[in-house]
């Protein structure tokens, strides 16, 4: 099992430019989610999505869409960066209950 | 929402002894409480949890304590070594079925551990 997959590691984007951040799980985790983490501030929650078809807003969405189409996949769209989109990008799945989240890697994002 | 406040933020200790972080949270119906790991420029990774029916729980030199009626909760770390040095995440969360499942984590704690 590779677990949660992020793809890219490291990117830096221009202000304005696009971008999608990949995320792929391989547990059958019906639960899927999108953190970003700022130095001192913890983990703030943007978007969740609990199975197929279904997405709902965290803490922090604006500036960012998802999508899900399938239960392995989640991916984070960004339009139109910005210099406060500057984050690390968490991936994370989970079973419904008392478990605990599997994170991805991260995506370490800069926008200039 | 949910809120939990996480304390101190930075934690530095000798090793060989405990070190200690704590959490409040805000909402009385959360009864999942994990706690994280994070090396640096590693991914968070979960160390233990506990659910609100238990009131502490052991892993080897790591525990967790609950208590519900004032709604805190606290990692214990005995007999700290260096690689213990870390960020260390608290969260909370409510498992009543459907959308209910999601973490709202604290801010952290930068754990030192000086050899």
């Amino acid at each position: 099992n590779a677990g949660v997959t992020q793809t890219p590691k490291f990117r830096i984007l221009k202000i304005g430019q696009s971008m999608t951040l990949q995320c792929t799980q391989d547990m059958n985790h019906n639960y899927m989610y999108w953190y970003r983490q700022d130095p001192g501030m913890g983990l703030k929650l943007i978007y969740y999505s609990v199975g197929a078809g279904i997405t709902d807003k965290g803490e922090v969405p604006n500036g960012y869409n998802v999508s899900r189409s399938t239960t392995e996949d989640f991916p984070l769209r960004l339009e139109l960066a910005a210099p406060s989109q500057t984050s690390v990008y968490f991936c994370a799945s989970g079973l419904e209950g008392y478990y605990g989240y599997t994170f991805g890697s991260g995506t370490r994002l800069t926008v200039v | 929402g949910e809120n939990v406040e996480q304390h101190p933020s930075t934690l530095s200790v000798q090793e060989g002894d405990s070190a200690v972080i704590k959490c409040t949270y805000s909402d009385s119906a959360s009864n999942y409480f994990p706690w994280y790991k994070q090396e640096l420029g590693k991914r968070p990774q979960l160390i233990i949890d506990i659910r609100s029916n238990v009131g502490e729980k052991k892993d080897q030199r790591i525990a967790v304590t609950l208590n519900k009626t004032a709604k805190h909760f606290s990692l214990h770390i005995t007999e700290t070594q260096p690689e213990d040095s870390a960020v260390y995440f608290c969260a909370a969360s409510k498992n009543s079925g459907g959308s209910n499942y999601k973490l709202t984590f604290g801010k952290g704690t930068l754990l030192t551990v000086n050899p």
